[in-house]
């Protein structure tokens, strides 16, 4: 069973709507959840974290956690052709690492257009 | 603020040599991780470091890798006798103690 699952996409929204891209878990003692934005060649760049269930908005972003359903989620509001990327689900773990260690999905690919 | 730096950014190698690459993390962080991403692939976890303590190893890990954090300081990941299935992003992540992790911008290596 995979960890972190995350639809691979393409997500394709059109400029100004809104993105919803999900992740489900695997270990119910994870307590820490980011959200990292990955361009075409560069290294992850965290979007959000989360620690509590219920939604935590950053501008243009909210994240949702919903730990009994062992879900995560990112909205990304008014979508521009910049957000267009790869969004990382991690989650703190496994389990054996003392969850100090991040296990990542495979990444949700944005294809926002103009 | 200095944020994580990675040296090289870019390696190609032959087959069957040696590489090494460095991690810088940022300076009040004590906590230094060492990630491989592939093509389509989200990052999996190699090792890592609380101070100059190796804490953890991933089974990905074969007896070719070994990373050293020397002082608590940089970190240095070495490969030996490469593979062409070692070609891949080694992405190097700091934190202060188990807060977020911080990457850097990666080692992309080739191995022909």
């Amino acid at each position: 069973q995979k960890e972190v699952e995350q639809n691979s996409g393409p997500l394709s929204v059109p400029e100004g709507a809104i993105a919803s891209l999900n992740c489900t878990y695997s270990d119910r003692g994870s307590q820490s959840f980011f959200w990292y934005r990955q361009y075409s060649g560069k290294s992850p760049e965290l979007i959000m974290s989360i620690y509590s269930n219920g939604d935590k908005e950053d501008g243009r972003f909210t994240a949702q956690l919903n730990k009994a359903s062992q879900y995560v989620s990112l909205l990304i509001r008014d979508s521009q052709p910049s957000d267009s990327a790869t969004y990382l689900c991690a989650v703190n773990g496994p389990l054996g690492s003392g969850y100090s260690t991040l296990t990542f999905g495979k990444g949700t690919m944005l294809l926002v257009s103009p | 603020d200095t944020g994580v730096s990675q040296n090289p950014r870019h390696k190609i190698t032959k087959r069957g040599q040696n590489v090494t690459f460095r991690c810088d993390p940022i300076s009040e962080h004590n906590r230094l991780y060492w990630y491989r991403q592939t093509l389509g692939q989200g990052p999996e976890f190699l090792t890592y470091f609380q101070n100059e303590a190796q804490l953890e190893k991933s089974r990905l890990l074969s007896d070719r890798f070994s990373a050293e954090r020397p002082k608590g300081s940089f970190s240095t990941l070495e490969i030996q006798r490469t593979e062409q299935g070692d070609s891949a992003m080694y992405l190097c992540a700091s934190s202060k103690d188990v807060g977020t992790q911080y990457f850097g911008p990666g080692t992309r290596l080739l191995v022909l």
